[in-house]
């Protein structure tokens, strides 16, 4: 079993969408979880942290479901320039050690 | 300028030859990591290093080599290139004192080995 896994997608949804993405994770010892974005062919950027109480950045919100070991990522009220692979991301180790997730890929359509 | 640069940003190659990706960071970080993604794998942790006198395994090591010349340069190496060597290389810096989680990448290397 991966460590971090999420659907591939693509998930194609129009514009003003609301969509979820889920991800789960394998260690019940992780800490700490993050969604990244990755644009086409460009190096991933974090998107935001994931708080044990869930937390929101404008249309973005995240949630932890540590007792059935999932994250999730609820974009709303899309946008063209959503369109991305969102990386779910696991803090494994010490330091900075991070467990990438294959990603989820959204396209958002007029 | 980006804060994070990896050169070259596209090598072809063939089987057999060394090859060096190098990695310059004006961030001020002392960590630095590369990665390498696969279609349908993600990103995979080859080597970090805490700082200049610390290098570590990640979980993809095996046929990879890394240098950490100074604080702000980290190279990697293919001392005999392959062909499952083919990826997308990303070096990545992050501060420990900084946010947990949060590392910044480069824009990447697009390895092909023939």
């Amino acid at each position: 079993r991966k460590e971090v896994e999420q659907d591939p997608g693509p998930f194609n949804v129009p514009e003003g969408a609301t969509v979820a993405f889920n991800c789960t994770y394998s260690n019940s010892a992780s800490q700490s979880f993050f969604w990244y974005r990755q644009d086409c062919r460009k190096e991933p950027k974090l998107l935001m942290s994931v708080y044990s109480s869930g937390n929101e950045d404008g249309r973005f919100t995240a949630q932890l479901n540590r007792a059935s070991q999932y994250i999730s990522l609820l974009i709303r009220d899309s946008k063209l320039s959503d369109s991305a692979t969102y990386l779910c991301v696991v803090h494994t180790g010490g330091g900075n050690k991070l467990t990438f997730g294959t990603g989820t890929q959204l396209k958002v359509e007029l | 300028d980006a804060d994070v640069t990896q050169t070259p940003r596209n090598r072809i190659t063939k089987t057999g030859k060394r090859i060096m990706l190098e990695c310059s960071q004006t961030k001020g970080h002392d960590r630095m990591y590369w990665y390498r993604q696969d279609p349908g794998l993600g990103l995979r942790l080859i080597y970090y290093s805490f700082d200049v006198k610390d290098i570590n395994k990640g979980e993809i090591s095996d046929g990879y080599s890394v240098s950490r010349q100074a604080q702000a340069k980290f190279s990697l190496s293919l001392e005999s290139a392959i062909p499952n060597q083919t990826a997308l290389y990303f070096c990545a810096t992050s501060d420990r004192t900084g946010r947990i989680g949060e590392l910044f990448f480069g824009e990447g290397s697009r390895l092909t080995v023939l």
